[in-house]
Parts: C-alpha cells; sequence; structure tokens
C-alpha cells in the first residue's frame, strides 16, 4: 500500500497571504489528523476528520481550518498568515472507525515557510 | 489537562550499548500510548503502540513498556547501532474516539560508531 502523501512539500509564502495544504491518506483510512511541529512548541494537534466531519480540534485560532473529502483526502488552509506559522505541518491517517482507532501513520509534512 | 514529558532531552551512547528512553504523562486516563521516531526534517515514524491494558509491546530490538498507574512508559533500545540516531517521540491518545495525540518534546538520541 502507498503511505501517507502530502503535497507540496516546500512552500514559501509572505505575510498575510493564505496557503492550502494536502493530504492523502492511506486506502482504506478514514481519519486524518493535522500537526504544528516546530522547535519551540513541537508537535501540537490542530484538527482530525473523520467521514468527512470534524471529529476534534485543537487550540488553534480561527485561521487554521480544513475539510475532508467523500475520497478521506484532506486540505487544511491557513489564512492571513503570520511569522509564527513556519513550521512542519503534519499530517496523519489511521483507519479510525467510529468507536476506535489505531497506530496512525504519518506523511512526509510539508516545510512552510512564512517571508 | 494532559502533558506528555520525556527525559532527556538528548542522549549520546557508543555503539552497542543498550539504553532506556523515558516517557511521563499526567492524566493515567488513556486509552493508548504510541511511540515514533523521527529523522532530521521528516515525519514520523511509528515504532510501537501500547493499548492500555498492556503492559509491554516488543519488535525487533525494541521493547517498549506501560505503567498506566504511574503515568510512565520507557522504551528500551539493545545493542544499540548509528542507524538508530533519532529523536523519540511518545504520545497518547485519550480515548477510543480520537485521533489526537499528545506528544512529548521528544528525545534526540546519537549513537557514535
Amino acid at each position: 500500500k502507498a503511505g501517507v502523501t502530502q503535497t507540496p512539500r516546500y512552500l514559501i509564502k509572505t505575510r498575510g497571504q493564505q496557503v492550502t495544504l494536502s493530504c492523502s491518506p492511506i486506502s482504506g483510512h478514514r481519519s486524518v489528523s493535522w500537526y504544528q511541529q516546530t522547535p519551540g512548541q513541537g508537535l501540537q494537534f490542530l484538527f482530525e476528520y473523520f467521514s468527512e466531519t470534524q471529529r476534534n480540534k485543537g487550540n488553534f485560532p480561527g485561521r487554521f481550518s480544513g475539510r475532508q473529502f467523500s475520497n478521506s483526502r484532506s486540505e487544511m488552509n491557513v489564512s492571513t498568515l503570520e511569522l509564527g506559522d513556519s513550521a512542519l505541518y503534519l499530517c496523519a491517517s489511521s483507519p479510525g472507525t467510529a468507536t476506535s482507532t489505531d497506530t496512525q501513520y504519518f506523511g512526509p509534512g510539508t516545510r512552510l515557510t512564512v517571508l | 489537562k494532559q502533558e506528555v514529558t520525556q527525559i532527556p532531552a538528548a542522549l549520546s551512547v557508543p555503539e552497542g550499548e543498550n539504553l532506556v528512553l523515558n516517557c511521563s504523562f499526567t492524566d493515567s486516563a488513556i486509552y493508548n500510548l504510541q511511540w515514533f521516531r523521527q529523522d532530521p526534517g521528516k515525519g514520523l515514524t511509528s515504532l510501537l503502540l501500547i493499548q492500555s491494558s498492556q503492559r509491554e509491546q516488543t519488535s525487533g530490538r525494541l521493547n517498549a513498556s506501560l505503567d498506566k498507574s504511574s503515568g510512565r512508559s520507557t522504551l528500551y533500545i539493545a545493542a544499540s547501532q548509528p542507524g538508530d540516531s533519532a529523536t523519540y517521540l511518545c504520545a497518547v491518545t485519550s480515548s477510543s474516539n480520537t485521533g489526537k495525540l499528545i506528544f512529548g518534546q521528544g528525545t534526540t538520541l546519537q549513537v557514535k560508531p
């Protein structure tokens, strides 16, 4: 099976712009979670989608949003970029049945740099 | 609020040594605990997952233990190799209907030839 894929791998934006990141989960996986990783804060949970519905949300401002499509692919959007949004954004997929979770498989990440 | 701590933050050992990485969590009401490995600038690779009802899991040279009541987990690496050099992260899930992982800050391991 193909692993979790994320596009693009690298992105450079300027303050005030918006950005959309994409994640394709492992075939058959229905849960997709997004994380932000920075040297100072480590790995922080952004949100999780399951069957096109946001199931959990972390403590991030409303500028961070996401969605999931019927094929389980997910996108996250960050509007009005700030310098502090520079980070490695990771997505993870799992089978994520409605009542249980399993090992999470991570993609390679998207490195976002905000200038 | 669940908090996960990993000690030490960094560790350097000579090749061949056995070593232990520590992870502690403040709320013992976890669903499972995972250990991950991360190479510089890369994504995470899952190493071991321990359900809350289990005490340990083994995979090759790796053994992870879980003591839920004391809020602790350890990752034991036997006969370390230079290829084991990476950052090791532990993460907990609080319930069965969430994919939300709460991570520790990681332990960066260097194994010297």
